[in-house]
């Protein structure tokens, strides 16, 4: 398998555009994540779904912030509008089953917001 | 909920030395407890990870030892290379807000070593 796939790899906008993130997990993972990373806050969780469904969304800082995942193989992070403050890497991961056990990460979107 | 310290924030040590970070968590019923390796522009990998029903893991030049009465756990690198530098992000399996449990990560320590 590849991998967890992310695109975009980089991304600068202007604040106000909107911004969408895409993550492709490992095939057969049940869970995905989306984290944000920053140098002041290090990982932060900011949803999971599991089969699909949107299991924790308690991290996603503002209605700004949405994520969905139409089927197994595709998940979606957007920002609308962006602010300069939302200049993070942004990391989708998954992981095969429920409980503890390994994460899977990609290489993570770079997003620049001016 | 779980909270995840870790110290050091950086590290810099010579090549063939031995590393050490720690970290502590506060959830006392978490029960897994990974290490993750960051290096520039790529994502964070499990490099080990360890259990609470065991006391100390080890792989090769890696090591991870844990004490649950005091809630703390660590890394060990012996015979440090210069391939080992890199971010290192320690973190704690809980079960924030009640819900079906996710890892909480420490801040992450910055490893160099210097050939």
């Amino acid at each position: 398998d590849a991998g967890v796939i992310q695109s975009p790899r980089h991304e600068v906008t202007e604040m106000g555009q909107e911004v969408t993130l895409r993550c492709k997990p490992i095939s057969g993972h049940d869970y995905l994540f989306w984290y944000r990373q920053t140098m002041m806050r290090g990982l932060e969780l900011l949803i999971y779904f599991n089969n699909n469904v949107p299991i924790d969304d308690s991290g996603m800082p503002e209605d700004r912030f949405s994520a969905k995942m139409p089927n197994a193989s595709f998940s979606t992070l957007k920002i609308q509008p962006s602010e300069p403050r939302d200049s993070a890497v942004y990391f989708c991961a998954s992981k095969q089953r429920g409980g503890a056990g390994e994460l899977f990460f990609g290489e993570g979107s770079r997003l620049t917001v001016l | 909920g779980e909270n995840v310290e870790q110290h050091p924030s950086t590290l810099s040590v010579q090549e063939g030395d031995s590393a050490v970070i720690k970290c502590t968590y506060s959830d006392s019923a978490s029960n897994y407890f990974p290490w993750y390796k960051q290096e520039l522009g790529k994502g964070p990998q499990l490099i080990i990870d360890i259990r609470s029903n065991v006391g100390e893991k080890k792989d090769q030049r890696i090591a991870v030892t844990l004490n649950k009465t005091a809630k703390h756990f660590s890394l060990h690198i012996t015979e440090t290379q210069p391939e080992d530098s890199a971010v290192y992000f320690c973190a704690a399996w809980g079960r924030p807000r009640g819900s079906q449990g996710n890892l909480i990560f420490g801040k992450g320590t910055k490893l160099s070593v210097k050939p």
